[in-house]
């Protein structure tokens, strides 16, 4: 039973247009969200995270988006730009403290063509 | 400052054999955790350690073990390997205040 789920496997954006990469959950234990993009052959790279406790978190082109009553989040990439070409991973977990374990969706490929 | 390094990168078995993969964290991170990621699927939690403990194990078999040295670094053991054993295995360490993981780039095992 996946309890995070990304259901979009690929995403095709033109460049300088806005990504929205989709992630859903099932377990209300969760309450802490991580966002993880990773390369061909490299581990993946921490992007953004948010807490329960907000609805929106920003860093630079990167903003997530948590609605707690849907259990849905998403990441908006605004611009876009070829070098966001990856994979994706959306990532929750019961808690921000250390010791408790990430829970990882299948992620989804963005493809950023210029 | 070195990020989370792993060792080997690449590592070919056969069906039957054990496996010792390393890790070695972030520097200034106590926690170390390590992932399965099977071709096309997101990384699955197998376990963590802290203070050389186990703290919190995934849905693994007895076959996966590990170990946490006094400086942090962690061994991931893996007995009687089996052909669904192959897959990419993640190593990330966390600082003991919160849970924002940081991985090294992965041993790839095949088991053949």
């Amino acid at each position: 039973d996946q309890q995070v789920k990304q259901n979009s496997p690929s995403l095709s954006v033109q460049e300088g247009r806005i990504s929205i990469l989709n992630c859903d959950y099932t377990n209300s234990m969760f309450d802490y969200f991580l966002w993880y993009k990773k390369y061909p052959a490299e581990g993946p790279t921490f992007l953004i995270s948010i807490s329960s406790i907000k609805d929106k978190n920003e860093d630079g082109r990167f903003t997530v988006f948590l609605n707690k009553s849907a259990k849905h989040l998403s990441l908006h990439i605004v611009p876009s730009q070829p070098g966001d070409s990856a994979v994706y991973f959306c990532a929750a977990s019961a808690g921000s403290q250390a010791g408790t374990a990430l829970i990882f969706g299948k992620g989804t490929t963005l493809s950023v063509s210029s | 400052d070195a990020g989370v390094t792993q060792s080997p990168t690449h590592l070919i078995k056969t069906r039957g054999q054990q496996v010792t993969l390393r890790c070695s964290p972030k520097s200034g991170h106590d926690t170390v955790s390590w992932y399965q990621q099977a071709l096309g699927q997101g990384p699955q939690f197998i376990f963590q350690y802290y203070e050389e403990e186990e703290r919190q194990r995934g849905n693994f078999p007895d076959r996966f073990s590990g170990h946490q040295f006094p400086n942090y670094s962690s061994e991931l053991n893996v007995n009687a390997l089996l052909l669904g054993d192959s897959a990419l295995y993640l190593c990330a360490s966390s600082p003991t205040e919160n849970t924002e993981a940081f991985f090294g780039q992965g041993t790839r095992l095949t088991v053949v």
